[in-house]
């Protein structure tokens, strides 16, 4: 029973690069939430999407950066240009939205470089 | 908008003695608490949360905290820790109806053997 898995766990990019992040969610599970963790800072709501959907995107930077959950496939976020104040550890969490309270599952995080 | 304050970024302990870390909100409407711990490099485990009814809620590790409406607080107890409690401790809150979690800086818990 496989957990929310998160890929690569490490990721080092130059300044000016793209990162990619994936996350498969946990099986069944419709709906994907991103944090970012700044070192010494608590995690951070991005975003927050159902399949083919953004449903809240009001933690996310303007600029830079972007997210999708496709129907078939990891939710990617993808950050454009990257620079220092990027590195970060970003986690993904998926719940599967049944109604009333929906639990978040966390995948291990990606742990973003930025040199 | 709500908040959460976790005033101890570290707390050391010694083994076997109690532990509380300290956390308070700040919201106009009701929300849900959550406690989560996060041991070096790994993502994030609930610890427990409180929804509603009884104010102590009890969690895994013998974990257990106290939703206190009227001081906007709900800190994390445990009457006896042990090493492998050593880890990142966060507080977290979300309205009713979205599961967007807001996180305090969190509390680093450091037992000393």
């Amino acid at each position: 029973n496989a957990g929310v898995m998160q890929n690569p766990r490490h990721l080092v990019r130059r300044r000016g690069q793209e990162a990619r992040l994936r996350c498969s969610p946990v099986k069944g599970h419709s709906h994907v939430y991103w944090y970012r963790q700044l070192p010494e800072e608590g995690l951070k709501f991005m975003v927050y999407l159902q399949k083919e959907n953004i449903i809240d995107e009001s933690g996310m930077p303007k600029e830079r950066f972007s997210a999708e959950f496709p129907k078939e496939g990891p939710s990617i976020l993808r950050i454009q240009q990257v620079v220092r104040g990027d590195s970060a550890a970003y986690f993904c969490a998926s719940s599967p939205r049944t109604g009333g309270y929906n639990e978040q599952f966390f995948g291990p995080g990606t742990r973003l470089t930025v040199l | 908008a709500q908040s959460v304050t976790q005033l101890d970024s570290q707390v050391p302990v010694f083994e076997e003695a109690p532990v509380e870390l300290r956390c308070n909100y700040s919201s106009s409407v009701s929300v849900y608490l959550f406690w989560y711990v996060q041991y070096p490099n790994q993502g994030l485990q609930l610890l427990l949360k409180y929804l509603s009814g009884s104010t102590l809620v009890k969690g895994i590790n013998g974990f257990e905290a106290e939703f206190n409406k009227s001081q906007t607080s709900f800190h994390l107890r445990k009457p006896s820790v042990h090493i492998s409690d050593t880890a990142e401790y966060f507080c977290a809150v979300s309205l009713f109806g979205n599961e967007k979690l807001t996180f305090g800086t969190g509390t680093r818990l450091t037992i000393i053997p």
